[in-house]
């Protein structure tokens, strides 16, 4: 399953709006639990990937509520609602629907 | 709290096997309802799944194809640790090497990497 992130990089000043996509070739969606299986990561320089939420929209636990996940099958977002400085970083989406997972090239979120 | 720490070689010469350990605290290996994945990240090529291993009624493995042929995982249920073997190494092997938990399917815990360098 290749998963393809758009934009590749995104510049969004102090207190505003970002939004990153993430779509599949194919979709991720479990039927039998009605479940997506698609994480989103953030990763900061020298550090390993965080997760932020799972299953597509569940935030794990100890992320800010600024942060949130939504789609289904094959197109998903990422929505950070007032971005804080702490939250420039690559962002990363990934799939464990079926093996091989994979992850999205990554989105460089920046400061404007 | 589960705490995944990474260990092994920086640099690796070519053609030799590449070596990482990751041991685990705060879980067991043998965790029936967790798999032990190794993922590395490169400039070139983004983060890229290697594989699995888990245990059900006995340890079992799952591997990226591309890598199938170099890539062995050995648990060691003694010391709660899973080691990486990647046999015949090349420069395009160099890579920040990860080892990450997997429960309830999401990759929630990461070790802290390791930064292999494939070089004479």
């Amino acid at each position: 399953i290749v998963m393809t992130q758009s934009p590749d990089s995104l510049a969004v000043s102090l207190g505003e709006r970002a939004t990153i996509n993430c779509k599949s070739s194919q979709s991720v969606l479990v039927s039998s639990s009605n479940k997506n299986s698609l994480t989103w990561f953030q990763q900061k320089p020298g550090q390993p990937p965080k997760v932020l939420i799972y299953w597509a929209s569940t935030r794990e636990s100890g992320v800010p509520d600024r942060f949130s996940g939504s789609g289904s099958a094959t197109d998903f977002t990422l929505t950070i609602s007032s971005l804080q400085a702490e939250d420039v970083a690559v962002y990363y989406c990934q799939q464990y629907y079926s093996s091989p997972y994979t992850f999205g090239q990554g989105t460089r979120l920046e400061i404007k | 709290q589960v705490h995944l720490q990474q260990s092994g070689p920086g640099l690796v010469k070519p053609s030799q096997t590449l070596s990482l350990t990751c041991a685990i605290s705060g879980d067991s290996i043998s965790n029936n309802l967790v798999a032990w994945n190794w993922i590395r990240q490169s400039p070139s090529r983004g983060l890229e799944w290697l594989g699995r291993t888990y245990y059900t009624s006995k340890w079992n493995n799952d591997y990226a194809e591309s890598f199938k042929s170099r890539i062995t995982y050995n648990p060691d249920t003694s010391k709660n640790q899973v080691s990486l073997q990647l046999d015949s190494v090349t420069p395009e092997d160099t890579a920040v090497y990860y080892c990450a938990r997997q429960f309830d399917s999401y990759f929630g815990y990461w070790g802290q990497g390791t930064l292999v360098t494939v070089s004479s």
